[in-house]
């Protein structure tokens, strides 16, 4: 069973403008949400975590929201560059399992 | 460069073949995992290790075992490798098991298995 679920496989975007990556979860006992960036040939970086408890997460250019009641969260980058050009990874965790689930991925591309 | 290094980087084995994952950290992190990563998949947890000396299963745990050798070091190891097990295999560690602050992963290691 899918608890993070990444529905759009690819993303492509101006240099500039604004990225909207999504991802939806199932499992309301989630207490940790996370992002990660993947770029070819290496492992997942750690980008960005919100908490449950929380509705908004910024660290510079990367704002991550969360929406409980619609169980979905979302990764803005602000403005986009081509370096952003990567594979990410929604992640959520739940301490009582310590079990981190994570979605399919997205492929961002960033256009010059 | 401090951070999580696995070994090989590309391995083939036939079918029925045996091989173990070696992972090290160097970051005095307690808690270590191995991840592997299919296409449309994302990364599924194999078996986790909360601290040194201690394992767990995680959510595909079927045809590996793993060891914690010391606080350093978790291998995983595939006592007769399937085809289904064609993969990448990432190891990873975090300072806890909440991993609030994220997990630190390695590059990975490629397996195919024929």
């Amino acid at each position: 069973d899918q608890q993070v679920k990444q529905n759009s496989p690819s993303l492509s975007v101006q240099e500039g403008r604004i990225s909207i990556l999504n991802c939806d979860y199932t499992n309301s006992m989630f207490d940790y949400f996370l992002w990660y960036k993947k770029y070819p040939a290496e492992g997942p970086t750690f980008l960005i975590s919100i908490s449950s408890i929380k509705d908004k997460n910024e660290d510079g250019r990367f704002t991550v929201f969360l929406n409980k009641s619609a169980k979905h969260l979302s990764l803005h980058i602000v403005p986009s560059q081509p370096g952003d050009s990567a594979v990410y990874f929604c992640a959520a965790s739940a301490v009582v399992n310590n079990d981190m689930r994570f979605g399919a991925g997205t492929r961002l591309t960033v256009k010059p | 460069n401090a951070g999580v290094t696995q070994t090989p980087k590309f391995q083939v084995l036939k079918t029925g073949q045996s091989m173990t994952l070696q992972c090290a950290q160097d970051m005095n992190h307690n808690s270590m995992y191995w991840y592997r990563q299919d296409p449309g998949m994302g990364l599924r947890l194999i078996y986790y290790s909360a601290s040194e000396g201690t394992t767990d299963k995680g959510e595909v745990p079927n045809g590996y075992n793993v060891s914690r050798l010391n606080k350093r070091e978790f291998s995983l190891r595939l006592e007769s490798a399937a085809p289904s097990q064609t993969s990448v295999y990432f190891c990873a560690s975090s300072e806890t098991l909440t991993g609030y602050y994220g997990y630190t992963f390695g590059s990975g290691t490629r397996l195919t298995v024929v």
